[in-house]
């Protein structure tokens, strides 16, 4: 069974700065797809950045990048220039692909990182 | 694109009653999920529907849990004779085979049930 472990319950950060949050996770996986989700109070998750294993190329979405490190199984999400609007649960999910088209491809969770941004 | 709408947004009911949640997905996807989050916990998987097929279900769902997405479209989550542990947000959220790996899941805005 996959696990994902994000090791940091609470972060902050000042506006304008940047900031890291750290996850890795256990698998036994060669092909997989890693996700940063974002869930702003109150409101629904959406994502924030994908990733697939066998790319070697780190993923980035504007301000938001991943160093993804496959042999060390760390996936961990940079978000450069922090505005106030990043203020939210991050979550860290795995993905594993099935080789059946009914696989059910659910995504395992992290416990999430609290993040504020101080103006 | 209207998104994934979930209702009741929020439910309070007593031990022992039975609730009953509603998603409904992005009307072109043909995958739905649920997932129950607790304080503190990352979502964990329930169920997942493949059409109007239930093709998985997590241990987690006990069976007073009981899911149904007739026709393959909007799904329902009932919980039986409620616990205080049944206590959490229900996310439901939906893909497609295309997106799936692209785009992940859409979340919808989740059912906050409190067991009193």
């Amino acid at each position: 069974a996959q696990t994902v472990t994000q090791s940091q319950p609470e972060m902050s950060v000042q506006e304008a700065e940047t900031v890291t949050l750290s996850c890795t996770y256990d698998t036994s996986e060669n092909n997989y797809y890693l996700f940063w989700y974002k869930q702003p109070p109150s409101r629904q998750m959406i994502l924030v950045i994908r990733q697939e294993a066998y790319k070697q190329q780190n993923a980035t979405e504007n301000r938001f990048s991943v160093n993804f490190q496959k042999a060390a199984k760390s996936f961990s999400l940079k978000i450069s220039d922090s505005q106030l609007g990043d203020t939210a649960m991050y979550f860290c999910a795995f993905m594993k692909p099935v080789s059946s088209g009914a696989g059910s491809y659910q995504l395992t969770f992290g416990k999430g990182t609290k993040l504020s941004v101080i103006p | 694109d209207t998104g994934v709408s979930q209702d009741p947004r929020h439910k309070i009911t007593k031990r022992g009653q039975n609730v009953t949640f509603r998603c409904d997905p992005i009307s072109e996807h043909n995958r739905l999920y649920w997932y129950r989050q607790t304080l503190g916990q990352g979502p964990e998987f329930l169920t997942y529907f493949q059409n109007e097929a239930q093709l998985e279900k997590s241990r987690l769902l006990s069976d007073r849990f009981s899911a149904e997405r007739p026709k393959g479209s909007f799904s329902t989550l009932e919980i039986q004779r409620t616990e205080q542990g049944d206590s959490a947000m229900y996310l439901c959220a939906s893909s497609s085979d295309g997106r799936i790996f692209n785009y992940g899941y859409t979340f919808g805005s989740g059912t906050r049930l409190t067991v009193v």
